[in-house]
């Protein structure tokens, strides 16, 4: 079964400090990969994707994210974090065609200011 | 233009009682979802409609549990006998593709089963 797995359940940074939430997913075929956001009390939301073409993808907010098809992730990143980036970051993987799509854990980021 | 929204907000509701979730999708959106997420846990798949195809039902973790879309227009989450183990926010989301892309989520549907 495909499954994700997100390798931190919290995570505390100060501002400014530099940001990696790793994901792994174990999937057969060829995979759409998202990062979704949700801050405190708003719904969730994308932050980036990743389809095809250029493994590195940049988001909203100054986020990105690299896949690397032989390791299985795609892990994000943030190279200064902010007091607003507080929220659960989620990893999801679907089949390119809709199905299976399964997120992962969670990871909660608090940033101190 | 309008997002997903989901109603009730919130619900409170008796063991035993049953639930009907509602959630409008944005307009022309083709693929819909619905998912579980309990309190400090990620999100549950529980149903995929897509299109005019059959649904993926696959996440749905009892009989207890249907979900229903009308085209592509309403869908409703539907609870029989609800259980304590069923208190979670119960989100839904709509794609504009039939093929893996983006969700738009909703508010999500506060269940708490007494």
């Amino acid at each position: 079964a495909q499954s994700v797995s997100q390798h931190n359940h919290h995570v505390i940074l100060s501002e400014a400090a530099s940001l990696e939430l790793g994901c792994n997913y174990s999937y057969g075929g060829t995979v759409n990969l998202f990062w979704y956001v949700q801050y405190p009390g708003q719904h969730l939301q994308l932050l980036l994707k990743y389809f095809s073409g250029d493994p590195l993808v940049k988001g909203i907010k100054g986020f990105e994210a690299e896949f690397i098809k032989s390791k299985f992730s795609f892990n994000l990143r943030k190279p200064s974090v902010q007091w607003s980036d507080t929220a659960e970051y989620f990893c999801a993987v679907t089949g390119n065609y809709g199905q299976n799509f399964v997120f992962g854990p969670g990871t909660r980021l608090s940033v101190l200011p | 233009g309008a997002g997903v929204s989901q109603s009730p907000s919130n619900k409170v509701t008796e063991k035993g009682k049953d639930v009907e979730l509602r959630c409008d999708p944005i307009s022309g959106h083709t693929a819909l979802y619905w998912y579980r997420q309990r309190l400090g846990q990620g999100l549950e798949f529980l149903i995929y409609f897509q299109g005019n195809s059959a649904p993926d039902k696959s996440g749905l973790p009892s009989d207890r549990f249907s979900a229903e879309r009308t085209g592509e227009s309403v869908s409703t989450l539907t609870i029989q006998r609800t259980q304590q183990e069923d208190s979670a926010v119960y989100l839904c989301a709509s794609s504009p593709q039939l093929a893996g892309g983006e969700q738009y989520f909703g508010p999500g549907t506060r269940l708490t089963v007494t």
